[in-house]
């Protein structure tokens, strides 16, 4: 079975500060993704990367940024963290045109 | 730009029934879609996937169908259980690139 494991299920920061996210899948995908989740708002694609040293921009991106040095390990880091960032946290990862398999979620409280 | 859409948002059913979700889109210009499932607080689970070159697919008490031309797909639970009691959210892949388009979701609650 494919894991995805996300750093952390719940996690607390301040505002301005630098925040990093991090997800390993352990199944060699090429493609790994990262969504945001809010009521109302569903889930929403901030970045995704289908290669080593690749990415590219989902739909809201802004005050984002990602980072992919290893093809089992995507981050997403938050520049400098604002209250509207304040989510929960999705990674996935697949092969080529494959499903897309979950993490658990990242729960994010700016303060 | 495609948009998903899930009817209804919400479904409370005694257990034992069978019960039908709705999924359409705007684009037919589809690779695949995919049903998941999700528990509060928990993350996605996939349960099924239809590439667009099929009809339905199977997965225990469960069924999926597509009808790409329509923009519709239907996910089918027969013989509901208060386990399958979560979040149901279904999403396409555009044909020219990876990224999932998701629907808002159909909460589900099976009474027992």
């Amino acid at each position: 079975d494919v894991k995805v494991t996300q750093s952390s299920r719940y996690l607390v920061k301040r505002t301005g500060e630098k925040v990093f996210l991090e997800c390993v899948q352990d199944m060699d995908h090429e493609n790994m993704f990262w969504y945001r989740q809010d009521p109302g708002l569903g889930l929403r694609l901030i970045y995704f990367s289908y290669d080593v040293k690749m990415k590219e921009k989902g739909d809201i991106p802004e005050g984002y940024s990602v980072s992919r040095e290893k093809k089992e390990r995507f981050s997403l880091i938050l520049e400098s963290a604002s209250t509207n960032q304040t989510s929960m946290y999705l990674c996935a990862s697949s092969l080529s045109w494959s499903p897309q398999h979950f993490g658990d979620g990242t729960r994010l409280s700016i303060l | 730009k495609q948009e998903v859409t899930q009817i209804p948002a919400a479904l409370s059913v005694p257990e034992g029934e069978n019960l039908v979700l709705n999924c359409s889109f705007t684009d037919s210009a589809i690779y695949n879609l995919q049903w998941f499932r999700q528990d509060p607080g928990k993350g996605l689970t996939s349960l099924l996937l239809i590439q667009s070159s099929q009809r339905e697919q199977t997965s225990g008490r469960l069924n999926a169908s597509l009808d790409k031309s329509s923009g519709r797909s239907t996910l089918y639970i027969a013989a509901s259980q208060p386990g399958d009691s979560a979040t149901y959210l279904c999403a396409v892949i555009a044909s020219s690139s990876y990224k999932l388009i998701f629907g808002s979701g159909t909460r589900l609650l099976v009474r027992p």
